[in-house]
């Protein structure tokens, strides 16, 4: 079946440091990609997705690029500030009978001024 | 511009008693979900709806029934709590299957401890 691996947290940056969270998957066909983040509290809110091989998605300066190749989907920032303070969760959805989202364990992330 | 709102938000139950949660989304989407999400674990699926009268099995849907009887609304519900049902839950509902309509809006949660 479909699965998701997040690289394990937590992660302790300083603020102005650069990002990266690792996103692997294992999927038949072309999944969608999605980076959802859950602020403190919060339900999760998408924040960047990508629907075909080497599409890149971007929202408030994070990146991830779809990876056919690898099957990787990594976030990055350049420059992280405290308010990214959250937890950060790599999903699909299946190409065919995509009726369900697969989601990794979720990576939380702390930034310290 | 609600959005997909949860019902009730905290809750406490006794091992045994029943409840139900409710979801409800304004957002005229056809599928709808139920997750738990548990430490170190991420979010798990329970039931899913892929439009009005309809209901699948997800991962973990031991424990629990759901119901979509209004195309807006979807039922979680809990005939006897266990304290392994203590979690946060979350609901979900996405527009279609559709490769432009693909990402999932999410419900702020509801915290249940079963004692």
């Amino acid at each position: 079946g479909d699965s998701v691996t997040q690289m394990e947290g937590p992660v302790t940056l300083s603020e102005e440091a650069f990002l990266t969270i690792n996103c692997t998957y294992t999927a038949t066909g072309y999944p969608s990609l999605f980076w959802y983040v859950q602020y403190p509290g919060e339900g999760l809110q998408l924040l960047l997705k990508a629907t075909k091989a080497d599409d890149k998605g971007s929202n408030k300066g994070f990146e991830a690029t779809y990876r056919k190749e690898t099957t990787s989907f990594h976030l990055e920032k350049g420059s992280v500030q405290v308010s990214d303070s959250a937890v950060y969760f790599c999903a699909l959805s299946e190409q065919f009978g995509n009726e369900k989202l697969t989601f990794g364990t979720g990576t939380r992330l702390t930034i310290i001024p | 511009n609600a959005g997909v709102t949860q019902t009730p938000k905290f809750r406490v139950l006794k091992t045994g008693q029943s409840m139900t949660l409710l979801c409800a989304q304004d957002m005229n989407h056809e599928y709808m979900y139920w997750y738990r999400q548990d430490p170190g674990m991420g979010l798990r699926l329970i039931h899913y709806s892929v439009g009005e009268g309809t209901t699948a099995k997800g991962e973990v849907p031991d424990g629990y029934n759901v119901s979509r009887l209004k195309k807006q609304n979807f039922l979680l519900g809990l005939e006897s709590a266990a304290p392994s049902q203590t979690s946060v839950y979350f609901c979900a509902s996405r527009r279609d299957s559709s490769w432009m309509h693909t990402e999932a809006f999410f419900g702020q949660g509801t915290r249940l401890t079963v004692v």
